[in-house]
């Protein structure tokens, strides 16, 4: 495997259900990074962690829990999701913050009925 | 409210003619600008970026040119081949959150035979 890879591509779910989005990266990089795409919406930052250690939660519910057990693996933690929640998330890693160039996954399509 | 504008959500162009892709920003604080690619079913990857202190950047087919009093950037593919049909995101950080990058919405570019 190369790059950032996710699993699943595809997920559907109930709004009562628990599952969790997987992200790992083989770049070597020590950040990594959560985006939520809405349909006709922008890209929209969720989670930031830099050597594993969240470092930006942009005002995301309760319901998204994010995990970063090492450098190269994020998880993203789904519980009593909205329909609204419907969207592709795309994980992307980085080495070190800043203005350096984030690599991103295939993303995860997701759909909550 | 959107701080990054990408007013066309399509553009279709020639192959061996100029592409030229725009994208506004309005928050003054932006010093650092980036252009994304995303082929279907692949996530974003990276093309070419532009400091503030800079008006142009170019590397092989794809100039970028940013015009700071006029908060606009502008992505010139020349000469458009086919494989250059893809979406195209335009995103913007500064240096207070610079690992936070502000999306715009895309912009679809067909390049024609």
């Amino acid at each position: 495997e190369t790059g950032v890879t996710q699993t699943p591509r595809h997920l559907v779910m109930g709004m009562t259900n628990k599952k969790s989005l997987k992200c790992e990266q083989h770049l070597g990089h020590n950040a990594m990074y959560w985006y939520k795409q809405s349909a006709k919406k922008p890209l929209e930052l969720m989670f930031v962690y830099s050597l594993e250690e969240r470092v930006e939660n942009n005002s995301v519910p309760s319901r998204f829990s994010p995990e970063c057990p090492n450098s190269s693996h994020l998880f993203l933690h789904l519980h009593t999701l909205q329909p609204e929640d419907s969207a592709l998330y795309l994980c992307a890693s980085s080495q070190g913050l800043g203005r350096n160039e984030q690599f991103f996954g295939p993303g995860t399509r997701l759909t909550v009925l | 409210d959107q701080q990054v504008k990408q007013n066309s959500p399509s553009l279709s162009v020639q192959e061996g003619r100029i592409s030229i892709l725009n994208c506004d920003y309005t928050n003054s604080m932006f010093d650092y600008f980036l252009w994304y690619k995303k082929y279907p079913a692949e996530g974003p990857t990276f093309l070419i970026s532009i400091s503030s202190i800079k008006d142009k950047n170019e590397d092989g087919r794809f100039t970028v040119f940013l015009n700071k009093s006029a908060k606009h950037l502008s992505l010139h593919i020349v000469p458009s081949q086919p494989g250059d049909s893809a979406v195209y995101f335009c995103a913007a950080s500064d240096p207070g959150t610079a690992s936070k990058l502000t999306f715009g919405t895309g912009t679809r570019l067909q390049v024609t035979l």
